[in-house]
Parts: structure tokens; sequence; C-alpha cells
């Protein structure tokens, strides 16, 4: 089944800097590819998706890579601000409305004043 | 967009005791929820799928007779921890599929603390 690894596990970025979270999947049907932002003690939220027909998306401040040859994307916040503050997790789906998403372990990203 | 609410947000009850969760997306039909489990500080555990209508499909060491779920409508799921152990304490959220695409949205949790 599929596996995704997410690095770094925490991630501490000064306020304004950029912050860039990593992750690799395993399994090559995999083609759908959201990130999730998920504040302490409420729901992940869904910031950003991309599918394996795109190899870049970006929405303001945050976009998404993807390189399915090495089967690897990573997000990338630029100017960060303190309410970027949260742990972000990546995930990989076949994007069939039935089929599981698995998630990374997470990257807990601190925004220093 | 869309909207999934779970109930209860906190359940706070004794060993042996068997507690359910609800799921249900408002405004618009999931054929599929999933069901996780969070630990503090860890990533989300997918436990099982529901789907509408079938036996949900439970993932490797989730014991289906402890974790039941039922998917009787196309907007609610329940998870009901059966027994309660203090180890079952834990964070449980549900997520939905939007029937028309595959975009996932979750409910806002629920905190389990078995005495």
């Amino acid at each position: 089944g599929e596996n995704v690894e997410q690095h770094p596990s925490t991630l501490s970025v000064q306020e304004g800097d950029s912050a860039v979270i990593k992750c690799t999947y395993s399994d090559s049907a995999s083609n759908y590819f959201p990130w999730y932002k998920q504040e302490l003690g409420k729901r992940p939220q869904l910031i950003i998706d991309i599918r394996s027909n795109v190899g870049e998306k970006k929405d303001q401040r945050i976009a998404v890579t993807l390189n399915k040859t090495a089967k690897h994307f990573s997000l990338h916040i630029t100017e960060t601000q303190p309410e970027d503050s949260a742990v972000y997790f990546c995930a990989a789906s076949t994007g069939n409305r039935d089929d599981k998403i698995i998630f990374g372990k997470g990257t807990r990203l601190h925004i220093l004043p | 967009g869309a909207v999934v609410s779970q109930h209860p947000s906190r359940v706070i009850c004794k060993s042996g005791t068997s507690v359910k969760i609800e799921c249900r997306s408002l405004d618009f039909q999931a054929t599929t929820m999933f069901w996780y489990r969070q630990f503090p500080k860890q990533s989300l555990m997918l436990m099982a799928t529901s789907n509408e209508g079938s036996k949900a499909t439970y993932e490797q060491g989730v014991e289906k007779d402890k974790f039941l779920i039922n998917h009787a409508s196309l907007t609610l799921s329940t998870l009901t921890v059966t027994s309660a152990h203090p180890e079952d304490s834990s964070f449980y959220i549900c997520s939905a599929h939007m029937r028309t695409n595959e975009k996932l949205f979750f409910g806002s949790g629920t905190q389990l603390s078995v005495l």
C-alpha cells in the first residue's frame, strides 16, 4: 500500500522568510496530493492540492510542486506570518472517491517573531 | 465550503461504557466517510473506511468489534467505541468525500477520555 514520508517533523522559520516542507510517496498509482493545515485542537483544513497532471500550483503565498518521476512533492509558504504556525500534513491518494488518503506524519511549523 | 459536523466534541466516560460518535455531511452527499484516530502531536491514523449501505473496511490492527461503524445514509456515519478502556482515550476525527469530487472535508473531532 501507499506510504507517505514527510520532513522535517519540526520547522522554525523567522517571520517573513519562506518555509518548505517535503514529502515522498511510494505508490506510483497515486495522483492526488492534498495538503492540510491543523491548528491545535481543531480539524485539519485543506489548504491546497495538486494532481499528477500538474507540476506546480500556486495560491497566493502557498505553492505546491510535484515531481512524479521522483515521487516527491513539496509545500512552499512564502512571506510567512504568525498565523501560519500550525501542523501541516501532506497526503497521497489515487483520487478515486472511495480510495483512502494516506497522510504523512506532519510538520510542526513555528513562525518566530 | 462543504461542512462536516461531528458530535460530541468531548466525551468523558467510565471504563466499560460504550460511546457513539456521529459524523454528518451537512450540505453534500458523502458516499464514503473515513474515521481517524489522532494521538497528541501525531498524524492522523486511518481506522476504517465507511461506505454507505455496506460494511466498513477496517485497517490492519483495528478491531471491528471494538469500533463499530455504521453508515446508514449518504449524510451520516457513526462510530461506536464499545466497552471503552483508558487506552481508547484519543482524538477521533471523521472525514467525508464529496460525491462530486475527491476533496476531503473533516469533522471537528471528538476528544474521548476514558477514566
